[in-house]
């Protein structure tokens, strides 16, 4: 069964680096995942395809502080110089031909 | 570009059905994919299905594969959600979502209120 697992929170301090964790169930660690950020009272807003060679392809108007790699069935979203508006929900979603799950999103407080 | 324009919020009584639109414009909608997701308030995101538009083939979530159709019109570049039996856990905010498998667009969402 396809699973993405993200941990619930996660928080760093203004200006700092943080790195968040998607991990892919086994069987699937070569899929690509999307990363999305949803702010509070705000719809989602796509950031990144994250390929399992760890390539990464931002979307459009994101800033390059925000970052992809891959590690086997781990996929990760380095965001660096870290601002007041990046506190939001982070959630990464497989990408692919079959179904597209969604993991059970991390809470990134800005402190 | 890539823009998706979504239709307005819905009130409907339980037992009811709703459907939702989702226009694309600024990208080649034939060879694109539509999904929808939706979101309770203080839930976390919840995918529904997706449709690859050139083909026609759709994808459910189990949860959702009884109830839920999605379509398009590739005349109109628009893609379509119906839910039938609603329910009050059917309350969110739908959102459609395409992408070219390169790059990805969300619309603004569309409430749906289900209340009798």
């Amino acid at each position: 069964q396809l699973v993405l697992t993200q941990s619930p929170s996660a928080s760093a301090s203004l200006g700092a680096s943080v790195r968040l964790t998607c991990t892919l169930s086994s069987g699937h660690r070569n899929y690509a995942i999307a990363w999305h950020q949803v702010q509070p009272e705000r719809g989602p807003r796509y950031l990144m395809k994250v390929n399992s060679d760890g390539s990464h392809t931002n979307g459009d108007g994101i800033p390059a502080r925000f970052s992809g790699s891959s590690s086997g069935a781990a996929r990760y979203l380095a965001i660096s110089s870290l601002q007041s508006e990046d506190e939001a929900d982070y959630y990464c979603q497989t990408w692919g031909t079959g179904p597209r799950e969604f993991g059970g999103g991390t809470k990134l407080t800005v402190l | 570009q890539m823009q998706v324009v979504q239709s307005g919020p819905e009130v409907k009584k339980p037992g009811t059905s709703v459907k939702v639109s989702c226009k694309a414009s600024g990208f080649t909608f034939v060879t694109s994919a539509v999904q929808w997701v939706r979101q309770a308030r203080g839930q976390r995101l919840e995918w529904i299905g997706w449709i690859v538009v050139g083909s026609g083939k759709t994808n459910y979530a189990q949860k959702f594969q009884e109830r839920v159709s999605i379509t398009r019109d590739t005349s109109t570049s628009t893609a379509y959600m119906e839910v039938n039996s609603l329910g009050s856990g059917d309350t969110a905010l739908y959102y459609c979502a395409t992408d070219d498998m390169t790059t990805l667009s969300w619309g603004q969402g569309t409430l749906v209120t289900v209340s009798s």
